[in-house]
């Protein structure tokens, strides 16, 4: 079975560009997640789908962050336009069960570095 | 609020010897309590998880954590390091009260000197 693939796994842009990160969550895991770590900083959690359903977007940075999850499938999440300080390792995971027991499955992260 | 505080950014131990990182959890609930590895160039796996049955968790690769309650620790162990463990270790609570988003400790990188 494959796990939780994010595209792309790198990712330099300039200042003001627009950047658009895909996850691919295991299939028929509900729960899709969206996770950053700045450098230096904590795992930090950006938002949460149920299905195509924003459950919790409560970790957004800013309206420069727009997340979507077509048909309850794969997510994206694009940044526009970005900033020097939406540099860091973007995480996405996924889980079958909306329950605190089961863990979520990550991806290998793609690394975004703003120049 | 949920939280977890891992106790140390670094820690360095020889092969052979005995690992011990840190981990305390602050939790209203009876928490969710889970350890991750992040392997050079690679995604979080998880270790291990504990979700209310036996406080002694065993995990993969030889590492096991121990939920103490009266202590509000969920400390990670392994008896014996070698040169793979090298990598950088989350510590994590399951957000119980909405969403189980998972809430990460600040991470400890493990250096293992031969």
């Amino acid at each position: 079975e494959a796990g939780v693939t994010q595209f792309p796994s790198h990712s330099v842009i300039e200042k003001g560009q627009t950047v658009t990160l895909r996850c691919d969550p295991i299939s028929g895991h509900d729960n899709l997640y969206w996770y950053r770590r700045v450098m230096g900083k904590e795992i930090k959690f950006l938002l949460h789908f149920v299905k195509e359903s924003k459950q919790d977007e409560s970790g957004m940075p800013n309206n420069r962050f727009l997340a979507e999850r077509t048909g309850g499938t794969y997510s994206t999440l694009k940044v526009q336009p970005a900033e020097l300080e939406d540099s860091g390792v973007y995480f996405c995971a996924s889980s079958q069960e909306w329950r605190g027991r089961t863990e979520a499955f990550f991806g290998q992260g793609t690394r975004l570095t703003v120049v | 609020a949920q939280s977890v505080t891992q106790l140390g950014s670094h820690v360095s131990v020889s092969e052979g010897a005995l690992v011990l990182l840190r981990c305390n959890y602050s939790s209203s609930v009876p928490p969710y309590l889970f350890w991750y590895v992040q392997y050079p160039n690679q995604g979080l796996q998880l270790l291990l998880k504990y979700t209310s049955a036996a406080t002694l968790v065993k995990g993969i690769n030889g590492f096991e954590a121990e939920f103490k309650k009266s202590e509000t620790s969920f400390h990670l162990t392994k008896p014996s390091a070698h040169m793979s463990d090298a990598a950088e270790y989350f510590c994590a609570v399951s957000d119980n009260t909405g969403g189980f988003k998972t809430i990460f400790g600040a991470g400890t990188r493990l250096f293992v000197k031969a």
